[in-house]
């Protein structure tokens, strides 16, 4: 079976500093790799995914990660923190045996203060 | 595009009494899933079903739960009796087998036992 480690379950940045959450796969097979966010009171929502073909992937709201296959893992990043990035971000991957089949990571809660 | 639409957004109910919570995918999706969202447990997936047939249900905490998909349009979650334990965030989501493996979800059920 496949799954995500999310290391650290609360960061706290400064507004305009880099942003790094870090996110590491266990799979037996080549993974689809995903990163949601997900905003208080408010469902999950799709920042960018890894299936194919470039490893570096760029998502919405400034936010991009890299899929490095030698360190298992795709941490997102983001140049310069805002404000409006506070939220709860999820690591998932595709499990095994078909079916679009998502495993989550436990979250971590990204505080940005002033 | 209308996105995946759950009803109802919060509900408080009594210890005992069941609970229906219902779910509209994304036209054209033909996978749905249920997951739960606790504190303690964070995101879990009970049930999901690809051309509206149950493929894995191994989530299904216990016969309390059950679900039921009767067309590709519309999928309930149930909750018979409830349990104050059954608190939660539910949310439903759906995905289509040519969309990249992208899963989108709807705001959530918030329900409250008590």
């Amino acid at each position: 079976a496949q799954s995500v480690t999310q290391l650290g379950s609360h960061v706290s940045v400064s507004e305009g500093a880099l942003v790094l959450l870090r996110c590491n796969y266990s799979s037996s097979v080549p993974p689809y790799l995903f990163w949601y966010v997900q905003y208080p009171n408010q469902g999950l929502q799709l920042l960018l995914k890894y299936t194919t073909g470039a490893t570096l992937v760029k998502g919405i709201n400034g936010f991009e990660a890299e899929f490095k296959k030698s360190e298992t893992s795709f941490h997102l990043t983001k140049p310069s923190a805002h404000m409006s990035d506070a939220a709860e971000y999820f690591c998932a991957v595709i499990s095994g045996g078909g079916g679009n089949k998502l495993t989550f990571g436990t979250g971590t809660q990204l505080k940005v203060e002033l | 595009d209308a996105g995946v639409i759950q009803s109802p957004r919060h509900e408080v109910t009594e210890m005992g009494q069941e609970v229906t919570l219902r779910c509209k995918p994304i036209s054209g999706h033909d996978y749905l899933f249920w997951y739960r969202q606790t504190m303690m447990r964070g995101l879990e997936l009970l049930i999901y079903f690809n051309n509206n047939v149950p493929i894995d249900d191994s989530g299904m905490p216990e016969d309390r739960f059950s679900a039921k998909m009767p067309n590709a349009s519309f999928s309930t979650l149930k909750i018979q009796p409830s349990e104050p334990r059954d608190s939660a965030v539910y949310f439903c989501a759906s995905s289509a087998t040519d969309s990249g493996n992208t899963i989108y979800f709807g705001e959530g059920s918030w329900l409250t036992v008590v």
